[in-house]
């Protein structure tokens, strides 16, 4: 079956410019989460969505915001880009959210995002 | 605040090896623990998944251990190969449903 797959893959963008990332994940899986990684801060856990909601969210600006859409597939929208938004993007889908998520998370191979 | 820490940050053996790679966490509290590889550049592979009512995982050469009361997990790779250079990382799924992350093991392994 086809795994999480995120588009695009590079991503170059300039300071003050918004950028969407996408993710669809694995058919039949309801949940999306959403995570940064950086060389300094490691993985950091943006948001997850679950049938269309927001479920949980993590400690980030507004800037960085999110959507899930009916068939799952998500998207990530950050505003007003600073440089160090550069990071390495995952997402990942479950079968369900929250304490049901007992089959763990899949990941998508990112979007590398640089910012100049 | 639940905290993960990974233990060594990096390790460096010759083939053949059987190696351990270690997890703690703060919080026994916890749903379930999920060890992942990950490769230069590129996203997280799923190794293994215990759920915290379970003590141990295994997939191929690879065990995974839980001890929630400590706050340990221990993943051991047995007759370790050059393939199995990677980045090793744990993330645990804590009361908030939100999966708190270790730095990771950089494993490599010497032909």
């Amino acid at each position: 079956k086809a795994g999480v797959t995120q588009t695009p893959r590079y991503l170059i963008k300039t300071r003050g410019q918004q950028v969407t990332l996408s993710c669809s994940p694995i058919s039949g899986h309801r949940s999306v989460s959403w995570y940064q990684q950086t060389p300094g801060q490691g993985l950091q856990f943006l948001f997850e969505y679950f049938s269309e909601t927001q479920r949980n969210k993590g400690n980030f600006p507004g800037r960085f915001s999110g959507r899930q859409f009916s068939n799952s597939r998500s998207e990530m929208n950050v505003s007003t880009l600073e440089l160090g938004d550069s990071a390495l993007y995952l997402c990942a889908s479950s079968l369900d959210a929250g304490g049901q998520a007992v089959y763990g998370y899949t990941f998508g191979s990112g979007t590398r995002l640089t910012v100049v | 605040k639940q905290e993960v820490t990974q233990i060594p940050a990096a390790l460096s053996v010759p083939e053949g090896e059987n190696l351990v790679l270690n997890c703690s966490f703060t919080d026994s509290a916890i749903y379930n623990l999920q060890w992942f590889r990950q490769d230069p550049g590129k996203g997280l592979t799923s190794l293994l998944l215990i759920q915290s009512s379970q003590r141990e995982q295994t997939s191929g050469r690879l065990n995974a251990s839980l001890d929630k009361s400590s706050g340990r997990s221990t993943l051991y790779i047995a007759a370790s190969q050059p393939g199995d250079s990677a980045t090793y990382l744990c993330a645990v799924m804590d009361s908030n449903y939100q999966l708190i992350w270790g730095a990771g093991t950089k494993l490599i392994i010497k032909p």
